[in-house]
């Protein structure tokens, strides 16, 4: 594998379901970010992990929890959804190495997500 | 005020010709980035051409290029040669350096179809 993976690519689930997306980057990178696409909306960012540790919540609602075990892998853990939730969900990762702005995002295919 | 901005909803363009796909951006950070991505239809977003704040030189990668004008404050993606393959969505994206933020803040996106 090369590059950044997500499993599933698409998921249907109900409201009261609990699902998990899955990425993981073969890039070696330190960061990891999780973004939201929806339909007529700009891509939104979500949660970002620097070295496994959680850097940035942009106020994303508590029924998306995210994980990070090590650099590599980054989850989505999902329960309760909205149909508003429903959307393109992409991962990406970066090697943060001056903390600047030039450190460029790589993004994974994205899990197509529908809340029934 | 929106932070990016892409005033094409679409393009059409002929095969083998060029086009231009503009953005314009809003921030008071003397260090930025300023990226390209294109998005199939497939969903995955792909990392085109970068060009940082400080680059004195307009930034060229393949049939990729961009017109930086820092005064006006856009980057103006130019794609020489189109071809069938480049019909997608694509985003202009910004980092600002100084904030420390690691997020990238995107425009609502130009959808080009290359005509044969």
């Amino acid at each position: 594998e090369t590059g950044v993976t997500q499993t599933p690519r698409h998921l249907v689930m109900g409201m009261t379901n609990k699902k998990s997306l899955k990425c993981e980057q073969h890039l070696g990178h330190n960061a990891m970010y999780w973004y939201k696409q929806s339909a007529k909306k700009p891509l939104e960012l979500m949660f970002v992990y620097n070295f496994k540790e959680q850097t940035e919540n942009n106020s994303v609602p508590s029924r998306f929890s995210p994980e990070c075990p090590n650099s590599s892998h980054l989850f989505l853990h999902l329960h309760t959804l909205q149909p508003e939730d429903s959307a393109l969900y992409l991962c990406a990762s970066s090697q943060e190495a001056s903390g600047g702005s030039t450190d460029t995002q790589y993004f994974g295919p994205g899990t197509r997500l529908t809340v029934l | 005020a929106q932070k990016i901005t892409q005033t094409q909803p679409g393009m059409f363009v002929q095969e083998k010709e060029a086009v231009t796909l503009d953005c314009t951006y809003d921030t008071s950070d003397q260090s930025y980035g300023l990226f390209w991505y294109k998005q199939p239809s497939s969903g995955e977003m792909i990392f085109l051409i970068y060009q940082g704040s400080y680059d004195e030189q307009n930034a060229t990668e393949g049939r990729y290029s961009l017109n930086f004008q820092k005064a006006r404050k856009s980057t103006n993606l130019v794609i020489s040669a189109s071809q069938l393959g480049d019909s997608a969505m694509y985003f202009c994206a910004m980092r600002e350096g100084t904030t420390g933020r690691r997020a990238l803040t995107f425009g609502s996106g130009t959808r080009l179809q290359v005509q044969p």
